[in-house]
């Protein structure tokens, strides 16, 4: 089976742009998380989906938005991109725990 | 608050020398506890966990024990491979609630950077 896929896998933007980022789940997964982990620094969690419905944000601000499909992928957006939002975003399945990630989007912001 | 604290990296080690990496969490409840490991330019694996006091995770020669009464899970392995060099993360599952709905969600430490030398 495949595991997490996320697209695309570098990205390159410039300050004040928007940014969507997409996760495809394992098969049969229905949770959807996303994380951010700055450079040196462990993951921080972002949005969890279940069933298409938001669950739980972390203290991320309003630019940051997400949203899950009827076939469960989902999709980070970014807007008004600041230089401090260049990292590795991280997407993760689940049916429980554990978590399984994705490799990643490493998006630089300049 | 919920946190994960791990032992300052970085860490350099001889190929057969023992592994420990210390982690140390805080947490209202009983969480559910994860090693993870990411190699350069993946995502993060999981490596072990356990989900309760006593447990003991184990995989591909690394072991941690989840220790209750000193709130730690420490990672070890007897003799470590140059194939062991990447970043090994502990981690917390904290159940939250927003708007009357509980959800998980990981909390990690900042990593620790092993280099195993030949």
């Amino acid at each position: 089976d495949a595991g997490v896929t996320q697209s695309p896998t570098h990205l390159i933007k410039t300050r004040g742009q928007h940014v969507t980022l997409r996760c495809s789940p394992i098969s049969g997964h229905k949770s959807v998380s996303w994380y951010q982990q700055v450079l040196g620094q462990g993951p921080q969690f972002i949005f969890q989906y279940y069933e298409k419905e938001e669950r739980g944000r972390g203290n991320f601000p309003d630019r940051f938005s997400a949203r899950q499909f009827p076939n469960y992928s989902s999709e980070l957006n970014v807007n008004a991109l600041l230089l401090g939002d260049s990292a590795l975003y991280l997407c993760a399945s689940s049916l429980g725990t554990p978590l399984h990630f994705g490799n990643g989007t490493r998006l630089t912001v300049t | 608050g919920n946190s994960v604290t791990q032992m300052e990296g970085p860490v350099t080690l001889s190929e057969e020398a023992f592994l420990t990496i210390n982690c140390t969490y805080t947490a209202t409840g009983y969480p559910s506890l994860f090693w993870y490991v990411q190699y350069p330019g993946e995502g993060l694996q999981l490596l072990l966990k356990a989900t309760k006091a006593d447990d003991k995770g184990s995989n591909k020669g690394f072991e941690a024990t989840y220790r209750k009464e000193t709130t730690s899970f420490h990672l070890e392995k007897g003799s470590v491979q140059v194939s062991d060099s990447a970043v090994y993360f502990c981690a917390q599952n904290v159940f939250a609630n927003a708007g009357g709905t509980s959800y998980g969600k990981l909390t990690f430490g900042q990593g620790t950077i092993l280099t195993v030398h030949p």
